[in-house]
Formats: C-alpha cells, sequence, structure tokens
C-alpha cells in the first residue's frame, strides 16, 4: 500500500459523457502524475500538477483537464468520452518537481460505452 | 527521452535469480535508468534507478554496461509475488518535467 488513494474503483459511461476521477496523494506529497493505461500497454503520461499549476503535459488532447486542490489531491476530468478513452486511469504522487519516485495508486478502470 | 527495449515475456523458477535485460543504445550521458513493476491490479511500484555504477538495495540489483546500451535488472531469489510486468525507463534524473514514459515492459512469469 502506497497511501495514494484513488475514486472510483470502476466506472462505465457512455460516449460523449463527461467523467471526474479523483486522487488522494500520500501524505507529504505535493506533485500528483497521471496516467493512462490501455489495456495490455504501459501507462501514458498525460499531466502533471505541482502546488495546484500544470507542470509538464503529455500527447493528450484538451478534453483532458485535471485540477488539484490546497491539500494536493487531485482531478482528472475527460470530456465527451471516446470508446478509446476506456483504460485504467493511474494517479502517482510525490514530493517536490525533482523526484525519482513516484507512488502509485490502484488506478480507476473507466469502460466507455 | 531515449527509448528502450525489453523482451516481450520470460519465466523464471522460484528461488532461482531472475535477471532481466533492457537496451537503451541512444540513452544520453545526463539520462539514469529506472526500473518499475506492475504487479496485477496494482499501480506500477518502484525498484532501483541508476546512472552508471551498479546499483543494490533491498528489492534488486541493477547492472549497467560500461557503454551504458544495456542494463540487467536482477532479481537474487525470485518467488512468486514477484510475478509482474517490469518496465525499464531511462529519464533525465529529477527531471522537473516529471514524466515517465513507460514501454510495453517484460511480463515475468515466477512458477513453483
Amino acid at each position: 500500500e502506497t497511501g495514494v488513494t484513488q475514486s472510483p474503483t470502476h466506472l462505465i459511461k457512455t460516449r460523449g459523457q463527461q467523467v471526474t476521477l479523483r486522487c488522494s496523494s500520500q501524505s507529504g506529497h505535493n506533485t500528483v502524475s497521471w496516467y493512462q493505461q490501455a489495456l495490455g500497454q504501459g501507462p501514458q503520461f498525460i499531466f502533471q500538477y505541482y502546488r495546484e499549476e500544470e507542470n509538464g503535459r503529455g500527447n493528450f488532447p484538451p478534453r483532458f483537464s485535471g485540477l488539484q486542490f490546497p491539500n494536493y489531491s487531485s482531478e482528472l476530468n475527460v470530456n465527451a468520452l471516446e470508446l478509446d478513452d476506456s483504460a485504467l486511469y493511474l494517479c502517482a504522487s510525490s514530493f517536490g518537481t525533482e523526484y525519482n519516485e513516484q507512488f502509485f495508486g490502484p488506478g480507476t478502470r473507466l469502460t466507455v460505452l | 527521452d531515449a527509448k528502450t527495449t525489453q523482451p516481450t515475456s520470460m519465466d523464471c523458477a522460484e528461488g532461482r535469480a531472475a535477471n532481466l535485460p533492457c537496451n537503451h543504445s541512444t540513452i544520453s550521458g545526463n539520462e539514469y535508468v529506472y526500473w518499475y513493476r506492475q504487479i496485477h491490479s496494482q499501480g506500477p511500484q518502484y525498484i532501483i534507478h541508476g546512472l552508471k555504477n551498479n546499483e543494490t538495495n533491498e528489492m534488486a540489483s541493477l547492472i549497467i554496461t560500461e557503454d551504458r546500451k544495456s542494463s540487467t535488472l536482477i532479481l537474487p531469489h525470485a518467488t512468486l509475488r514477484d510475478t509482474a510486468v517490469y518496465y525499464c525507463i531511462v529519464r533525465v534524473a529529477g527531471d522537473s518535467w516529471g514524466k515517465f514514459q513507460f514501454g510495453a515492459g517484460t511480463q515475468v512469469v515466477v512458477t513453483p
């Protein structure tokens, strides 16, 4: 157990809907990164938040957006869901931005029908 | 970031050493080699990282060739709980941009 929690565990949505996923970082960590992991593939970096600001973004369209709150918890929002958005969404926390180790949560499994 | 090449899968007998290879022929001088693993239904877990010297911790050893174009992760006494996907990643240490680029990894199955 890493101390990083994510909710919900599983979620089913239909194409075109919007979804919000939540992450609580490990105590003392102020950086949160989000990853998308399609079935059979490695995690792909979506973006990172540090002190409530986006601090780096991967190759994902603007309909993927996020927030980080003063307590360092974070949300991932995805608008206009597409079938290809079906994946495991992982949140990872760390301290600062110059880190070597990230602590991952168990993920949220999103299914888009 | 440089890309890495790993075998798709490998088997290992319980109690034996597991040697996981990784090629990173285009690695830059300031890029480190990181290893993470992902046990089924869990998030990835950090194992070890290194620049050019061999590294060892309580989980594993990392051997990096002198030219740094390849490395080997060694699990000294594999257990059934080591069954997982192992990812080799190269990245500038402490990269403030934060991104870890995961490939497909190596599926390691430890058998009794």
